[in-house]
């Protein structure tokens, strides 16, 4: 059974940093890419940033909101993808997710495992 | 960036009822959409990919459908276990992008 499980969380202050872990079980992690997305109090999903397969190069892409501060790296030998937060801001508040990735078909991307979530909270 | 628009924000139905969310891209995204289910508290579950490909475990009341920038999920007779928020989301440019929700509540 795919689990996918963040930890890291937690309340810090405005420009420290901050690193979410996503440790993967039940499946061959090396095989996908991953996602992290979060969602603020009371609103609705935002897509924060993805990483490729280590076979294709563990490529990047992030929303603007993280560009610059946030970097997403994996260990494949450990199972497990990071989200490192710096210079925090008071609205990255929010719980973070981490998804597996699946591609079909050479096109279509999407997240079919999602982990419980990481609460982060960025406030003095 | 893409955008997407989901409507309504917010429906109340009753148990039985066909129920219909829209999703509309800002441009045309071929049939790279998902759809996800998420309840209160919890993690979002997967429903739809590729626009009307079904997830694994996802009841067959539940269907999506559309392309380009137009797309539906509808759910044929609602059921208790139905009662959520549903979102769309689109795969094909990042930045990958979310509607804002929609919430269906007991009526």
């Amino acid at each position: 059974e795919v689990e996918l499980v963040e930890s890291g969380g937690g309340l810090e202050q405005p420009g420290r940093s901050l690193r979410l872990s996503c440790r993967a079980s039940g499946f061959t992690f090396g095989d996908y890419g991953m996602s992290w997305i979060r969602q603020a109090p009371g609103k609705g999903l935002e897509w924060v940033g993805f990483i490729s397969t280590t076979a294709d190069g563990a490529t990047t892409e992030y929303a603007a909101s993280a560009k610059g501060r946030f970097t997403i790296s994996r260990e494949d030998s450990k199972n497990i993808a990071y989200l490192q937060m710096n210079s925090l801001k008071t609205e990255d508040t929010a719980v973070y997710y981490c998804s597996r990735v699946r591609l079909v078909g050479g096109d279509w991307y999407y997240f079919d495992h999602w982990g419980q979530g990481s609460l982060v909270t960025v406030s003095a | 960036d893409i955008q997407m628009t989901q409507s309504p924000s917010s429906l109340s139905a009753s148990v039985g009822d066909r129920v219909t969310i829209t999703c509309r891209a800002s441009e045309s995204i071929s049939s790279s959409l998902n759809w996800y289910q998420q309840k209160v508290g919890k993690a979002p579950k997967l429903l739809i990919f590729a626009a009307s490909n079904f997830q694994r475990g996802v009841p067959s009341r539940i269907s999506g459908s559309g392309s380009g920038t137009d797309f539906t999920l509808t759910i044929s007779s609602l059921q208790p276990d139905d009662f959520a928020t549903y979102y769309c989301q689109q795969s094909y440019r990042t930045p990958w992008t979310f509607g804002q929700g929609t919430k269906v509540e007991i009526k």
